[in-house]
């Protein structure tokens, strides 16, 4: 299906592992996001890649490292997780083009005790 | 103070009721507004996009700027069940481009339309 996919949908760990947060979409957008979305937060910007090999900080990257060796994914790893890292993640796309829209995966719901 | 301020609500109207959302912002570079639908447990959707001050008008969905007063709002006529969701305001500076399109959003209003 076309469209933007996250796995896993959800996921539970423990404090101080390593987990990875996948994203792949099917448009070949150029840009590509990941947010984090918590109660009182709104949706926060932790990192953006603007091409394969291309990534850069967001509002809150610490605990976060990103890759992006190919355009259609774009992965998201907690080195060592914590319980602050609770939270609903969010990976989006766009075209470099006239607009700023963005388009939203479904959201990788991620607990970590 | 945030950059983008929204009444994260909760909202609750009857069927049939127009519905009314807002966002007061404090940058006044923004100049492309959008308005984003979240249903539970769902990622947020694109609903309305719209550029400098003015009205935009799709279906039952109203989306209106007043760039002098850093104000954007979002109508829904003839509200549904089906419109139960968190509304989510967005705005950015630039129209894409080689910028990577920085994204400032509101908290999300949760609007919930009862029978």
């Amino acid at each position: 299906d076309a469209g933007i996919t996250q796995s896993p949908r959800y996921k539970i760990t423990e404090t101080g592992r390593q987990v990875t947060l996948m994203c792949h979409q099917t448009w070949s957008h150029s840009y590509m996001f990941w947010y984090r979305q918590d109660l009182g937060h709104g949706l926060r910007l932790i990192y953006y890649s603007a091409a394969a090999d291309i990534t850069d900080k967001g509002e809150v990257p610490d605990g976060y490292v990103v890759s992006r060796s190919k355009t259609e994914n774009f992965p998201l790893t907690l080195e060592s997780a914590t319980r602050s890292q609770t939270s609903v993640y969010f990976c989006a796309s766009r075209v470099a083009g006239l607009t700023d829209t963005q388009y939203f995966g479904p959201g990788t719901r991620l607990t970590v005790l | 103070q945030k950059e983008v301020e929204q009444d994260p609500g909760p909202l609750s109207v009857p069927e049939g009721a127009i519905v009314s959302l807002n966002c007061t912002y404090s940058n006044s570079a923004f100049q492309y507004f959008m308005w984003y639908r979240q249903y539970s447990r769902k990622g947020p959707e694109l609903l309305m996009y719209t550029y400098s001050s003015g009205n935009k008008e799709d279906g039952r969905f109203t989306a209106q700027v007043d760039k002098s007063s850093k104000y954007i709002s979002l109508f829904i006529r003839d509200s549904q069940p089906s419109d139960s969701a968190t509304y989510l305001c967005a705005m950015s500076v630039n129209a894409g481009g080689t910028s990577y399109g920085k994204l400032t959003f509101g908290q999300g209003t949760i609007l919930t339309v009862h029978p």
